[in-house]
């Protein structure tokens, strides 16, 4: 079973459109998050939620908008596309409170393009 | 200043020697460190976690922590070509609940 499943895998779209990314785990972990991956590897915390709550917000553009509808989901919409949003978006988990060791585990990824 | 610095590389290793990756990040009150593994294509997949200085060893990977000198590396024995990759190190805050990531470094282990 996968632990952090997100949908789709590939997402190829034209500028100024709207879409969704969707993630769901099923861990029982508490904790969420949205990571940006760039063309040079570099992975970016955009935003983190605790049991439905947001709790960080990355200074992301407001086109990004976060929604978790319950502990387990947490779906990333984007409105108004732009050529610099194309990057792999990563959702990521982790256990209650983080733990001192406990690292995050991360779904397989959104490779968004647009065009 | 980055919060996490690496060498992004590319450092390439023959098969079968140890391959050195390190990592400095800039806020003393980083608490916990993460080395993670990407594979071209793939979402990061942890390797190690440590937090307490000194040498902490699983399998043929050792991660090293010196606080003082805000210094963590990871060490792997025994270099195989399956171990070619991007290897991500993390830095935890204390009091932040996020994870930040430095640049990685693409390894290469040329058989």
């Amino acid at each position: 079973d996968t632990a952090v499943s997100q949908t789709p895998k590939y997402l190829v779209t034209q500028m100024g459109n709207d879409k969704s990314i969707k993630c769901e785990q099923n861990l029982g972990h508490d904790t969420m998050y949205w990571y940006k991956q760039d063309s040079k590897k570099f992975l970016k915390i955009m935003f983190s939620y605790n049991n439905k709550e947001l709790i960080i917000n990355e200074t992301v553009p407001n086109r990004f908008s976060p929604k978790s509808p319950d502990k387990a989901h947490l779906n990333l919409h984007i409105n108004s596309l732009e050529l610099g949003d194309s990057a792999v978006y990563f959702c990521a988990s982790s256990q209650p409170g983080g733990g001192l060791t406990s690292g995050y585990t991360f779904g397989s990824g959104t490779r968004l393009t647009v065009v | 200043q980055k919060e996490v610095e690496q060498n992004s590389g590319p450092l390439s290793v023959p098969e079968g020697a140890i391959a050195s990756l390190n990592c400095t990040y800039s806020d003393r009150v980083s608490q916990s460190f993460f080395w993670y593994r990407q594979y071209s294509g793939k979402s990061p997949e942890l390797i190690m976690s440590i937090y307490s200085n000194g040498d902490k060893e699983d399998g043929r990977f050792t991660a090293q922590l010196n606080k003082a000198s805000q210094y963590v590396s990871l060490l792997i024995r025994d270099s195989q070509p399956s171990d070619s990759a991007t290897y991500l190190c993390a830095v935890k805050v204390q009091g932040a609940q996020k994870l930040v990531f430095g640049q990685g470094t693409r390894l290469t282990i040329n058989p």
